[in-house]
């Protein structure tokens, strides 16, 4: 059973506009939450996360939202550049019995045309 | 430079053979991951070690070995148990709970 869900499997955005990309979650005791950018054959880079003492969190161009009674948070991308255009992978850790491993979500293919 | 070494990129082997992918990092981090990645799919998490000469399973633990001996080093070994061990591998490393995690560049695995 998958606890961190991406039901987007592909999102198409024109340059300048904002990407949204969205993520849900069902382990309640999730209490941190990242998000990794991946190109082909790469490793993952870490873009931000956000702690669930928080509802947002913004760095540049990169806001993540969290609305923990929804189990649900998402990425904005404003505004969306050709380079943004990766696979992106949300993920989630929490404290106790997984020591904080992430367990990551299928990732969401992001695609900014011209 | 610090950072996380996964070695080699590209790997063949024949089916029935071990084969053993390299982790190390330089970050000074305690805690290593390894993760496999299939198309179409998430990361799922194969082992981890938070501290040195300690690891434990994750999701996908059948058919991989690990171990942890050195800080720095975490490698992996695909085992001939694993019935479809083609697939991209990456390892990361991480400085405690609510810190992200680096990762390698990762090591393309493919069995013929």
């Amino acid at each position: 059973d998958q606890q961190v869900k991406q039901n987007s499997p592909s999102l198409s955005v024109q340059e300048g506009r904002i990407s949204i990309l969205n993520c849900d979650y069902t382990n309640s005791m999730f209490d941190y939450f990242l998000w990794y950018k991946k190109y082909p054959a790469e490793g993952p880079t870490f873009l931000i996360s956000i702690s669930s003492i928080k509802d947002k969190n913004e760095d540049g161009r990169f806001t993540v939202f969290l609305n923990k009674s929804a189990k649900h948070l998402s990425l904005h991308i404003v505004p969306s550049q050709p380079g943004d255009s990766a696979v992106y992978f949300c993920a989630a850790s929490s404290y106790g019995g997984s020591q904080g491993n992430l367990i990551f979500g299928k990732g969401t293919k992001l695609s900014v045309k011209p | 430079d610090g950072g996380i070494t996964q070695s080699p990129k590209y790997l063949f082997r024949k089916e029935g053979q071990n084969v053993t992918l390299s982790c190390e990092q330089n970050l000074n981090h305690d805690a290593m991951y390894w993760y496999r990645q299939d198309p179409g799919q998430g990361l799922r998490l194969i082992y981890y070690s938070q501290i040195v000469n300690d690891f434990q399973k994750g999701d996908i633990a059948e058919g991989y070995s690990v171990s942890r001996e050195k800080k720095e080093s975490f490698p992996l070994t695909v085992t001939s148990a694993q019935k479809n061990p083609t697939a991209f591998y990456l390892c990361a490393s991480s400085n405690g709970r609510d810190s992200e995690a680096f990762f390698g560049q990762g090591t393309r695995l493919t069995v013929v």
